[in-house]
């Protein structure tokens, strides 16, 4: 079974500063992980994803991710957070080896980014 | 349109009584997948439907819980006798066809049900 755990119910940055949302995944093969972001009353948007080829990859509105196989964590990062990225982030995982067809999500993190 | 059209956004109902969310996914996706989400909870896997192969259903939390997707378009997810805990954010999400996705599933803005 394939599972996802954020460990922070909540980030607090200030504006200017870098931020680090934190995502560790568990399967039992190959990965495709991936970043989701929610605005308030809004649906999930796609941020980025990792299928295979270099470690960090790049996404949406300057967030990065880096993937480390051996840590099994796949942290959301930003070199300098804005007020406008306040919102609530999902990492989510898909087995490669045969798991469920859909994406298994994290529980969220919310980020909130101070003036 | 050219997103995840979901209605109503927003159902109020009583406890026991019989709701009907749709969603109408995007143009030419054939994977369509359904997600609760509830506070603190993060989204929950309900049900899964590729094409015309049988769903996957393997997350449906009773069988008061059912979806159907017609002519592999719209989509309507039913809830029967409802509960005070199905009060939830039901998202749907469409993809391209799943075998040999890379997994980017588009998000409707959700169908909010209180259940009083």
């Amino acid at each position: 079974a394939q599972s996802v755990a954020q460990p922070e119910d909540q980030v607090n940055v200030a504006e200017g500063n870098p931020l680090t949302v934190k995502c560790t995944y568990s399967v039992s093969g190959n990965p495709y992980l991936f970043w989701y972001v929610q605005y308030p009353n809004r649906g999930l948007q796609f941020l980025l994803k990792y299928i295979t080829g270099d470690n960090l990859v790049k996404g949406s509105y300057g967030f990065e991710a880096e993937f480390n196989k051996s840590q099994t964590s796949f942290h959301l990062k930003k070199p300098s957070a804005l007020v406008s990225d306040s919102a609530l982030y999902f990492c989510a995982v898909r087995d490669l080896s045969g798991g469920a067809d859909g994406l298994t999500f994290g529980k969220g993190t919310h980020l909130i980014i101070q003036p | 349109g050219a997103g995840v059209s979901q209605s109503p956004s927003n159902k109020v109902t009583e406890k026991g009584k019989d709701v009907e969310l749709r969603c109408d996914p995007i143009s030419g996706h054939t994977a369509l997948y359904w997600y609760r989400q509830s506070l603190g909870q993060g989204l929950e896997f309900l049900i899964y439907f590729q094409g015309n192969s049988a769903p996957d259903k393997s997350g449906l939390p009773s069988d008061r819980f059912s979806a159907e997707r017609t002519g592999g378009s719209v989509s309507t997810l039913t809830i029967q006798r409802t509960q005070q805990e199905d009060s939830a954010v039901y998202l749907c999400a469409s993809s391209l066809s799943s075998s040999g996705n890379t997994g980017e599933l588009f998000f409707g803005e959700g169908s909010r049900l209180t259940v009083l």
